[in-house]
C-alpha cells in the first residue's frame, strides 16, 4: 500500500498568500521529489531532494529533505492563480528493488 | 521534443472488452512505469520494467498485462476490462531511478 502520506487531501488559499505542504512516511527514503499535476495533464517534477536536511528552491518554491529521511516539506510563497494543481510527494522507499512511490496528492485551491 | 506519448487520450470500453494502451519514449531511459489515478487515491504502481526484457508486478496488477516490446515502448493490455478499471492510466519513463517523465494520460471508461 501507501507509504506516503499527505494532509489534508485539499487546501484552499487567497492569491498572494504562502502555503506549506509536508509528506511523511513510516520508512526511511533516499530520495524526496515534489511533483505538480496540472488539470488534464501528467505529472511533472519541480523539486528533487537527495540529502538528509538539504534545502532546494525553484523560484517561489522551496522544499526540505527532513533530517530523519522520513519527511519533507513544500513551501510555495506569494502563491498565483496557475499554483493552482495537485501536489505529489514520490520517492523510492529505501532497498534495492524499491519503486518510486507516490502520496495521494494535495489539491491546492487559489483564490483570486 | 516528444518525451513520453501515450495513445489513446481517451477510451470508452464495454466490460468484458480487451484493449491495449500504448507508451512510447524517446529518451533512451531504461526504466518505465504504468500507473493508474482515481480521485482520493494519488498515483498506483501497476506494473513497471526495469529494463527491456524485464517487467514486474507493481501495487495494483490484477487485471492487467504488459510488455516492454522494445527499450521504446511499454504497453498494458486490459484483457476483459470491468467497471473497477474506470480510471486515468498514465505511462512514465525514469531517469535514474527517481525522475519520472509522464504522459499526459488515457482517461478509460468501463461501462
Amino acid at each position: 500500500g501507501q507509504q506516503l502520506n499527505q494532509s489534508p487531501q485539499s487546501m484552499f488559499i487567497q492569491e498572494g498568500e504562502d502555503v506549506s505542504m509536508n509528506c511523511t512516511s513510516s520508512s526511511i527514503f533516499n530520495t524526496w521529489l515534489w511533483y505538480k499535476q496540472d488539470p488534464g495533464e501528467g505529472p511533472v517534477l519541480l523539486i528533487a531532494l537527495y540529502k538528509a536536511g538539504e534545502l532546494t528552491s525553484n523560484g517561489r518554491l522551496t522544499a526540505q529533505f527532513g533530517i530523519t529521511r522520513k519527511d519533507s516539506f513544500l513551501n510555495i510563497s506569494a502563491s498565483i492563480p496557475s499554483d493552482v494543481g495537485i501536489y505529489f510527494c514520490a520517492g523510492p522507499p529505501g532497498g534495492a528493488n524499491s519503486k518510486l512511490t507516490f502520496g495521494k496528492g494535495i489539491t491546492l485551491s487559489v483564490r483570486p | 521534443n516528444a518525451g513520453v506519448t501515450q495513445t489513446p487520450k481517451f477510451q470508452v470500453l464495454k466490460t468484458g472488452q480487451s484493449m491495449t494502451l500504448q507508451c512510447a519514449q524517446d529518451m533512451n531511459h531504461n526504466s518505465m512505469y504504468w500507473y493508474r489515478q482515481d480521485p482520493g487515491m494519488g498515483l498506483r504502481l501497476i506494473y513497471y520494467s526495469a529494463s527491456e526484457g524485464t517487467t514486474d508486478k507493481g501495487e495494483v496488477p490484477n487485471g492487467y498485462n504488459v510488455s516492454r516490446l522494445n527499450k521504446r515502448e511499454f504497453s498494458l493490455r486490459l484483457e476483459s476490462a470491468a467497471p473497477s478499471q474506470t480510471s486515468v492510466y498514465f505511462c512514465a519513463s525514469l531517469r535514474g531511478r527517481t525522475e519520472a517523465f509522464f504522459g499526459q494520460g488515457t482517461r478509460l471508461t468501463v461501462v
